[in-house]
Protein backbone atom coordinates (compact mmCIF):
# COMPACT_ATOMS: atom_id res chain seq x y z
CA UNK A 1 0.00 0.00 0.00
CA UNK A 2 1.33 3.27 -1.06
CA UNK A 3 1.82 5.55 2.04
CA UNK A 4 3.00 8.85 3.02
CA UNK A 5 4.09 10.00 6.52
CA UNK A 6 4.72 13.61 7.56
CA UNK A 7 7.32 14.83 10.89
CA UNK A 8 8.62 17.51 11.89
CA UNK A 9 5.85 20.15 12.50
CA UNK A 10 5.99 22.50 15.68
CA UNK A 11 5.70 25.93 16.92
CA UNK A 12 8.06 28.20 15.57
CA UNK A 13 9.05 31.88 16.07
CA UNK A 14 8.63 34.03 13.11
CA UNK A 15 12.18 34.39 11.71
CA UNK A 16 13.10 31.12 12.50
CA UNK A 17 13.45 27.93 10.85
CA UNK A 18 11.94 23.65 10.83
CA UNK A 19 12.59 20.96 9.10
CA UNK A 20 9.74 18.28 7.75
CA UNK A 21 9.97 15.11 6.56
CA UNK A 22 8.10 12.39 4.53
CA UNK A 23 8.65 8.61 4.87
CA UNK A 24 7.66 6.94 1.86
CA UNK A 25 6.03 3.28 1.77
CA UNK A 26 4.56 1.11 -0.80
CA UNK A 27 6.20 2.93 -4.01
CA UNK A 28 9.24 3.13 -6.11
CA UNK A 29 10.36 6.34 -4.55
CA UNK A 30 13.10 7.65 -7.03
CA UNK A 31 10.65 6.85 -9.89
CA UNK A 32 8.07 9.55 -9.08
CA UNK A 33 8.51 13.41 -8.58
CA UNK A 34 7.03 14.80 -5.18
CA UNK A 35 5.49 18.12 -3.75
CA UNK A 36 4.69 20.30 -0.46
CA UNK A 37 1.47 21.55 -0.39
CA UNK A 38 -0.17 23.28 2.31
CA UNK A 39 -3.18 24.58 3.80
CA UNK A 40 -3.74 27.45 6.23
CA UNK A 41 -6.25 26.98 8.83
CA UNK A 42 -9.87 27.07 7.35
CA UNK A 43 -8.12 28.20 3.65
CA UNK A 44 -7.61 26.40 0.76
CA UNK A 45 -4.41 24.37 -0.80
CA UNK A 46 -1.58 25.95 -1.68
CA UNK A 47 1.19 24.43 -4.01
CA UNK A 48 4.39 25.43 -1.88
CA UNK A 49 7.52 23.11 -4.08
CA UNK A 50 8.18 20.47 -6.09
CA UNK A 51 10.83 17.95 -6.74
CA UNK A 52 11.50 15.37 -9.50
CA UNK A 53 12.17 11.74 -8.90
CA UNK A 54 16.11 12.18 -9.84
CA UNK A 55 16.61 15.45 -7.30
CA UNK A 56 17.53 16.95 -10.22
CA UNK A 57 15.02 19.44 -10.84
CA UNK A 58 13.10 21.72 -7.86
CA UNK A 59 10.62 24.07 -8.54
CA UNK A 60 9.40 26.92 -5.79
CA UNK A 61 6.63 29.30 -5.37
CA UNK A 62 7.07 32.67 -5.03
CA UNK A 63 6.16 32.97 -1.57
CA UNK A 64 8.48 30.71 -0.09
CA UNK A 65 11.30 31.35 -3.00
CA UNK A 66 14.90 32.01 -1.03
CA UNK A 67 13.51 30.97 1.95
CA UNK A 68 12.36 27.01 1.44
CA UNK A 69 14.68 24.29 -0.13
CA UNK A 70 13.23 20.65 -0.78
CA UNK A 71 15.57 17.93 -1.13
CA UNK A 72 14.99 14.05 -1.11
CA UNK A 73 16.92 11.11 -0.06
CA UNK A 74 16.16 7.96 -2.70
CA UNK A 75 18.16 6.09 -0.90
CA UNK A 76 15.74 6.63 2.38
CA UNK A 77 12.43 7.23 0.38
CA UNK A 78 12.52 10.52 2.38
CA UNK A 79 11.30 14.03 1.18
CA UNK A 80 12.28 16.77 3.28
CA UNK A 81 11.51 20.68 3.11
CA UNK A 82 13.97 22.87 5.12
CA UNK A 83 12.09 26.04 6.50
CA UNK A 84 14.01 29.15 7.21
CA UNK A 85 12.93 32.36 8.13
CA UNK A 86 9.49 31.63 9.02
CA UNK A 87 6.51 34.48 9.08
CA UNK A 88 3.51 34.43 10.42
CA UNK A 89 1.55 33.50 6.87
CA UNK A 90 3.60 30.21 6.73
CA UNK A 91 1.27 28.63 9.27
CA UNK A 92 -0.96 25.59 7.65
CA UNK A 93 -1.04 21.93 7.51
CA UNK A 94 1.82 20.92 5.26
CA UNK A 95 1.00 17.68 2.87
CA UNK A 96 3.61 15.40 1.13
CA UNK A 97 2.34 14.77 -1.96
CA UNK A 98 3.17 12.16 -4.42
CA UNK A 99 3.06 12.59 -8.56
CA UNK A 100 2.39 10.05 -10.24
CA UNK A 101 5.56 10.66 -12.88
CA UNK A 102 8.99 11.40 -12.53
CA UNK A 103 8.80 15.17 -13.65
CA UNK A 104 6.54 17.82 -11.46
CA UNK A 105 3.52 17.87 -13.25
CA UNK A 106 1.12 19.03 -10.35
CA UNK A 107 -0.62 15.91 -10.26
CA UNK A 108 -1.06 13.90 -6.74
CA UNK A 109 -2.34 10.75 -6.71
CA UNK A 110 -1.64 10.28 -2.89
CA UNK A 111 -1.26 12.43 0.06
CA UNK A 112 0.08 12.18 3.11
CA UNK A 113 -1.70 13.09 6.50
CA UNK A 114 -0.18 16.19 6.66
CA UNK A 115 1.69 17.94 9.98
CA UNK A 116 1.03 21.14 10.91
CA UNK A 117 3.37 24.20 11.52
CA UNK A 118 2.77 27.13 13.24
CA UNK A 119 4.45 30.29 13.26
CA UNK A 120 3.83 32.79 16.21
CA UNK A 121 5.55 34.82 18.74
CA UNK B 1 -0.87 34.55 -10.22
CA UNK B 2 -3.93 34.00 -8.08
CA UNK B 3 -6.05 30.99 -7.25
CA UNK B 4 -8.43 29.57 -9.94
CA UNK B 5 -11.91 31.10 -9.79
CA UNK B 6 -14.47 28.48 -8.31
CA UNK B 7 -17.72 28.80 -5.81
CA UNK B 8 -17.68 29.42 -2.91
CA UNK B 9 -20.29 26.91 -2.08
CA UNK B 10 -22.91 24.88 -3.74
CA UNK B 11 -25.85 22.20 -2.70
CA UNK B 12 -27.84 19.32 -3.70
CA UNK B 13 -30.46 16.77 -2.79
CA UNK B 14 -29.29 13.32 -2.30
CA UNK B 15 -30.44 11.60 -5.79
CA UNK B 16 -29.90 15.26 -7.20
CA UNK B 17 -26.80 16.70 -9.49
CA UNK B 18 -24.74 19.25 -9.28
CA UNK B 19 -22.00 20.79 -11.03
CA UNK B 20 -19.01 22.76 -10.01
CA UNK B 21 -17.04 25.45 -11.87
CA UNK B 22 -13.34 26.12 -12.03
CA UNK B 23 -12.60 29.02 -14.33
CA UNK B 24 -8.71 29.84 -14.68
CA UNK B 25 -6.84 31.88 -18.29
CA UNK B 26 -5.56 30.84 -21.45
CA UNK B 27 -1.90 30.37 -19.38
CA UNK B 28 -3.91 27.15 -17.15
CA UNK B 29 -7.05 25.84 -17.85
CA UNK B 30 -7.53 26.84 -21.37
CA UNK B 31 -4.04 26.46 -22.20
CA UNK B 32 -3.56 22.51 -20.58
CA UNK B 33 -5.56 19.95 -20.46
CA UNK B 34 -3.79 18.98 -17.18
CA UNK B 35 -7.26 20.34 -14.83
CA UNK B 36 -7.38 17.97 -11.42
CA UNK B 37 -10.18 17.79 -8.95
CA UNK B 38 -9.92 16.47 -5.34
CA UNK B 39 -12.47 15.63 -2.40
CA UNK B 40 -11.34 16.53 0.59
CA UNK B 41 -13.45 15.24 3.97
CA UNK B 42 -13.50 17.43 7.15
CA UNK B 43 -10.00 16.89 8.61
CA UNK B 44 -8.87 14.36 6.03
CA UNK B 45 -6.06 15.10 3.41
CA UNK B 46 -7.37 15.85 0.17
CA UNK B 47 -8.12 13.05 -2.22
CA UNK B 48 -7.73 12.70 -5.88
CA UNK B 49 -10.93 12.18 -8.07
CA UNK B 50 -10.34 13.17 -11.84
CA UNK B 51 -7.21 13.94 -13.62
CA UNK B 52 -6.28 15.14 -17.09
CA UNK B 53 -9.72 16.73 -17.17
CA UNK B 54 -11.67 13.72 -17.50
CA UNK B 55 -10.30 10.64 -16.34
CA UNK B 56 -11.38 8.68 -12.62
CA UNK B 57 -8.62 7.33 -11.16
CA UNK B 58 -9.53 3.54 -9.68
CA UNK B 59 -11.72 3.33 -7.11
CA UNK B 60 -13.59 6.61 -8.04
CA UNK B 61 -17.16 6.30 -8.54
CA UNK B 62 -18.69 6.95 -12.10
CA UNK B 63 -21.07 9.63 -10.86
CA UNK B 64 -18.05 11.83 -10.57
CA UNK B 65 -16.90 13.13 -14.03
CA UNK B 66 -15.59 16.37 -15.19
CA UNK B 67 -15.46 18.46 -18.42
CA UNK B 68 -13.45 21.79 -19.78
CA UNK B 69 -14.67 23.99 -22.38
CA UNK B 70 -12.59 27.40 -23.10
CA UNK B 71 -11.03 28.47 -19.45
CA UNK B 72 -13.96 26.90 -17.58
CA UNK B 73 -13.32 23.45 -16.02
CA UNK B 74 -16.26 21.81 -14.30
CA UNK B 75 -16.75 18.75 -12.05
CA UNK B 76 -20.39 17.04 -12.23
CA UNK B 77 -21.39 14.60 -8.97
CA UNK B 78 -24.77 12.88 -10.14
CA UNK B 79 -26.53 10.89 -7.69
CA UNK B 80 -25.92 13.12 -4.66
CA UNK B 81 -25.45 10.99 -1.62
CA UNK B 82 -24.79 12.29 1.56
CA UNK B 83 -21.11 10.78 1.76
CA UNK B 84 -20.56 13.34 -0.91
CA UNK B 85 -20.47 16.44 1.79
CA UNK B 86 -17.12 17.93 1.54
CA UNK B 87 -14.99 20.83 0.21
CA UNK B 88 -13.88 20.21 -3.84
CA UNK B 89 -10.58 22.00 -4.99
CA UNK B 90 -9.66 22.11 -8.87
CA UNK B 91 -6.00 22.66 -9.67
CA UNK B 92 -4.37 22.90 -13.56
CA UNK B 93 -0.72 23.16 -15.18
CA UNK B 94 0.39 26.19 -15.55
CA UNK B 95 3.06 28.20 -18.31
CA UNK B 96 4.77 29.45 -14.99
CA UNK B 97 4.66 26.74 -12.77
CA UNK B 98 3.98 23.16 -11.94
CA UNK B 99 0.45 24.01 -10.57
CA UNK B 100 -2.31 26.51 -9.06
CA UNK B 101 -5.20 25.44 -7.37
CA UNK B 102 -8.70 27.00 -7.23
CA UNK B 103 -9.79 28.23 -3.80
CA UNK B 104 -12.11 25.66 -3.05
CA UNK B 105 -15.95 24.66 -3.13
CA UNK B 106 -17.96 23.81 0.01
CA UNK B 107 -20.78 20.99 -1.26
CA UNK B 108 -23.49 20.68 0.91
CA UNK B 109 -25.50 17.61 0.43
CA UNK B 110 -29.14 18.85 2.29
Amino acid sequence: EVQLLESGGDLAQPGGSLRLSCAAFGFTFRTYAMSWVRQAPGKGLEWVSGISGSGGRTYYADSVKGRFTISRDNSKNALYLQMNSLRVEDTAVYYCAKDPTAEVAGLFDCWGQGTLVTVSS
Amino acid sequence: QSALTQPASVSGSPGQSITISCTGTSSDVGGYNYVSWYQQLPGKAPKLMIYEVTNRPSGVSHRFSGSKSGNTASLTISGLQAEDDADYYCSSYTSSRPVIFGGGTKLTVL
